[in-house]
């Protein structure tokens, strides 16, 4: 299975601001998956990325405050915008596919707004 | 709607008992079920997978079980061990080759000594 570097692995950054987490991934995939995962919840899918394309976001994540780039099929960074303390969760990336491997998901984003 | 409802919240068992996670879904387009384990600080790792052909699989302590017709199945972890003491999801996806993934609410899993 693809092994996945994410970062940075945690910050702490003031309201208002904004971070890029990047996803590097040690081999090519066609789709790319952006997570949430607040504290003590589950993941909740923001977004697929695909090469080439834009971005699918699933309801309730817009592109403004979530704006993906996948400039090529290892890279792939996701931005938190305009933060807020609401926005302090867990973000990861994950790739693969149903069969025959399944999903591998990076160590995650530890985000603190403060 | 595309829920996978997952119990319990959280489950002490001791040293050498069986560990038993349930998880029910409701949309019947579904047809890959995913076990997945988090440990602190990273991310989930696949454990072990069902597809709805079959109405159990087992992986070494690690098994599904898979009722099609109750839209339920499950997680037995025999044996259990401290070092299994982390959060396990279940997860669903309908057919296709990069289907998203509907993740279960987790359960907190700690084996006592």
């Amino acid at each position: 299975s693809a092994v996945i570097s994410q970062k940075p692995s945690r910050d702490i950054c003031q309201r208002g601001t904004s971070l890029t987490i990047q996803c590097q991934v040690d081999s090519q995939v066609t789709m790319m998956f952006w997570y949430r995962q607040q504290p003590g919840q589950s993941l909740t899918l923001i977004a697929t990325a695909n090469q080439g394309s834009e971005a699918t976001y699933e309801s309730g994540f817009v592109i403004d405050k979530f704006p993906i780039s996948r400039p090529n099929l290892t890279f792939s960074t996701l931005t938190v915008s305009n933060m807020s303390p609401e926005d302090s969760s867990i973000y990861l990336c994950s790739v693969g596919q149903v069969l025959p491997g399944g999903y591998t998901f990076g160590s995650g984003t530890r985000l603190t707004v403060v | 709607q595309q829920q996978v409802k997952q119990s319990p919240q959280s489950l002490i068992v001791q040293k050498g008992g069986i560990s038993i996670i349930n998880c029910a879904y409701e949309n019947t387009a579904f047809d890959y079920f995913p076990w997945y384990q988090q440990f602190p600080g990273k991310g989930p790792a696949l454990l072990i997978a069902i597809r709805p052909d079959v109405s159990e699989k087992k992986e070494g302590r690690f098994t599904i079980s898979f009722n099609k017709s109750a839209k339920q199945f499950s997680l037995h972890i025999m044996d259990s061990q401290p070092g299994d003491s982390a959060t396990y999801f279940c997860a669903a996806s309908p057919p296709g080759t990069a289907s998203k993934l509907t993740f279960g609410t987790g359960t907190r899993l700690q084996v006592t000594l």
